[in-house]
């Protein structure tokens, strides 16, 4: 498998612009996680999804934030309107999820955001 | 207070020196994650327990739950061990999740 994707890697935009950041978990893999990690902040959870349905969503910082998943292979996190304190790191994760959250996580190579 | 410390943030170390991470928490939980984050920026999952102790090369693990203290430990440290390591706890209320702000880990050769 060729691990999780993410797309895309890097993205610079204005303040007020809409991103959407994309992720294909690995095929089989039941349990979706967002992330971003900043240096002030270190690794935050934003949201995880469970068989395409959002499960946890407290970690969304505000209705700015958005993520769905409307099929097994596919999720994306919307920011809309984007702002500077949007710039972070954003990884996107899957499980196998036999054991519910307390699986193994495997992690994408992660999307760059920088709003300027 | 965050409710997962690790220590020491910073540490250097000789290469082939035995190396500990300590990582304490302070809510139940269900199961404890042992990250590493690579120089370019990539996450790796090294290893998931929730009693004992694990084992993966020169990569130990183990876990206190009644202490609420988790250990990483790299044998015979190489310079390509060189990265963040970050502990991050399953909280058994609520399925939060919880991370520590990582261990900036170089090994000099």
């Amino acid at each position: 498998d060729a691990g999780v994707i993410q797309s895309p890697r890097h993205e610079v935009t204005e303040m007020g612009q809409e991103v959407t950041l994309r992720c294909k978990p690995i095929s089989g893999h039941d349990y979706l996680f967002w992330y971003r990690q900043t240096m002030m902040r270190g690794l935050e959870l934003l949201i995880y999804f469970n068989n395409n349905v959002p499960i946890d969503d407290s970690g969304m910082p505000e209705d700015r934030f958005s993520a769905k998943m409307p099929n097994a292979s596919f999720s994306t996190l919307k920011i809309q309107p984007s702002e500077p304190r949007d710039s972070a790191v954003y990884f996107c994760a899957s499980s196998l999820g036999v054991a519910g959250v307390r699986e193994t996580q495997y992690f994408g190579p992660g999307t760059r955001l920088l709003v300027l | 207070k965050n409710e997962v410390e690790q220590s020491p943030q910073n540490l250097t170390a000789q290469e082939g020196e035995f190396i500990t991470i300590n990582c304490s928490y302070s809510v139940g939980i269900s199961a404890l994650h042992w990250l590493q984050q690579h120089p370019g920026g990539g996450i790796v999952s090294l290893f998931m327990l929730s009693s004992g102790k694990k084992k993966h090369g020169r990569l130990i693990a183990t876990i206190n739950i009644q202490e609420k203290h988790s250990s990483l430990h790299i044998t015979a440290s190489h310079p390509r061990d060189s990265a963040v390591y970050i502990c991050a706890v399953n909280s058994n209320t609520g399925n939060q999740f919880y991370f520590g702000t990582g261990t900036s880990l170089t090994v000099i050769p």
